[in-house]
């Protein structure tokens, strides 16, 4: 058990435009959700927080207009990129916890997203 | 802040040979979590073990074994009998006791190539 998906796996977007991410917690209620980016070969960095209900924390730096994250069910999060451009290109990875006394957090298999 | 130190950027093995990956953490709680990530290159993240810091006896996983040293804040990963599947990119993780918000602060990354 215990499975999250991510959709889409990779998107090319072009520059200006919107694209969303969703994430799916297949077989389990996530109560805390978190969105995580990384460069190559590089770790994962922490952009948000999202409790379902209830509005995403963001990391310091992350601009909470440009990333819009939305966890309205217990099962799905999604991230927004909005008026992506270039230097938004990134793997960005989600994981979901079963709530906040949880230890352990399971994690999606990410999505590759290239703006041109 | 707590954070999380990898001193090793890169490791290299031998198949059928021992492996250590060191951890480094500062933090001034003392109950949270300590983890060991798995990333090959599929990206996708897995866990490979995890310790309880009120926990004295170190955590073992089949062929995955960690040197949990508290006082010195140290958290180091032993491989025995490397297998090609082992190598990829492995993350040390720390993790709150507190319930709210179960983030995970992440080290740098040590990638490991096992050598046939």
């Amino acid at each position: 058990g215990a499975v999250v998906s991510q959709h889409p796996s990779r998107v090319i977007c072009k520059s200006g435009t919107s694209v969303k991410i969703e994430c799916r917690s297949l077989d389990f209620q996530a109560t805390t959700m978190f969105w995580y980016r990384q460069f190559p070969k590089q770790s994962l960095m922490l952009m948000a927080t999202s409790n379902e209900g209830s509005k995403a924390t963001y990391e310091q730096g992350v601009e909470k207009d440009k990333f819009l994250i939305n966890h309205a069910s217990l099962t799905l999060s999604t991230l927004t990129v909005t008026s992506a451009h270039p230097e938004d290109s990134s793997f960005y990875i989600c994981s979901a916890s079963r709530g906040p006394s949880s230890y352990e957090q399971y994690f999606g298999p990410g999505t590759r997203l290239t703006v041109t | 802040a707590q954070t999380v130190t990898q001193s090793q950027p890169e490791m290299s093995v031998q198949e059928a040979e021992t492996v250590t990956l060191s951890c480094t953490y500062d933090t001034s709680e003392s109950d949270y979590y300590l983890f060991w990530y798995k990333q090959p290159p599929s990206r996708q993240m897995i866990l490979v073990i995890r310790q309880e810091a009120y926990k004295q006896q170190n955590a073992t996983e089949n062929r995955f074994s960690v040197n949990f040293q508290k006082a010195a804040k140290s958290f180091s990963l032993k491989i025995s009998d490397s297998q090609l599947g082992d190598a990829a990119m492995y993350f040390c993780a720390y993790r709150d006791q507190e319930t709210s918000g179960s983030r995970l602060t992440f080290g740098e990354g040590t990638q490991l190539t096992v050598n046939p």
